[in-house]
């Protein structure tokens, strides 16, 4: 059984570029979160998708950050015209749909990717 | 809003000791959910253990086990017989799945744990 699958682990962009970030939930999953990790900080919350919609996204930077789940294929991250406080660890995290007694509530984490913008 | 707070940026403790780490927090709900998760040098996040607000008993997994004291809003992680594997930084949780958040988790900013041979 899978896990969250990220890809890629490592990004490399340079100032004004986009980032495209990969997040494949697990066998079963329909509730996607994105977080992002400063150095030597906790995760902090930026958005929650359920297929091809955005329950939340009060976490999420106004400009340059969008989000998506579509109905097909896996959810993505994307941020427009990086910059260098852009560079972070991007989590994604799935969880089973409301209803599902087992794990309700836990959700499970992928690698991450590492952004760097230089 | 919902706070979490870890005031032990760093531990230490021997192999094979004890050792407790804090995390209060802060919230008007009644029903919650708290979590540790644990991230090694890999960075993978993993989850350690979870507690749900409306249960008394405190939650235990092997040898990781949690003392809750909802009244003091306070859900601190006991490791037992602690193994170098168990270095790591843990961070403590917060969850509240019935209002507005979501279900979205709010972590502290964690506690680095070291295991000494």
């Amino acid at each position: 059984n899978a896990g969250v699958m990220q890809n890629p682990r490592h990004l490399v962009r340079r100032r004004g570029q986009e980032a495209r970030l990969r997040c494949s939930p697990m066998k079963g999953h329909s509730h996607v979160y994105w977080y992002r990790q400063l150095p030597e900080e906790g995760l902090k919350f930026m958005v929650y998708l359920q297929k091809e919609n955005i329950i939340d996204e009060s976490g999420m930077p106004k400009e340059r950050f969008s989000a998506e789940f579509p109905k097909e294929g896996p959810s993505i991250l994307r941020i427009q015209q990086v910059v260098r406080g852009d560079s972070a660890a991007y989590f994604c995290a799935s969880s089973p749909p409301a209803g599902v007694r087992a794990g309700v509530h836990e959700q499970y984490f992928g690698p991450g990717t590492r952004l760097t913008v230089t | 809003a919902q706070t979490v707070t870890q005031s032990q940026p760093e531990m230490s403790v021997q192999e094979a000791e004890t050792v407790t780490l804090s995390c209060t927090y802060d919230t008007s709900e009644s029903n919650y959910y708290l979590f540790w998760y644990k991230q090694p040098p890999s960075r993978q996040m993993i989850l350690v253990i979870r507690q749900e607000a409306y249960k008394q008993q405190n939650a235990t997994e092997n040898r990781f086990s949690v003392n809750f004291q909802k009244a003091a809003k306070s859900f601190s992680l006991k490791i037992s017989d602690s193994q170098l594997g168990d270095t790591a930084m843990y961070f403590c949780a917060f969850m509240n799945p019935y209002g507005g958040s979501q279900g979205n988790l709010i972590f502290g900013k964690g506690t680095k744990l070291s295991v000494k041979p």
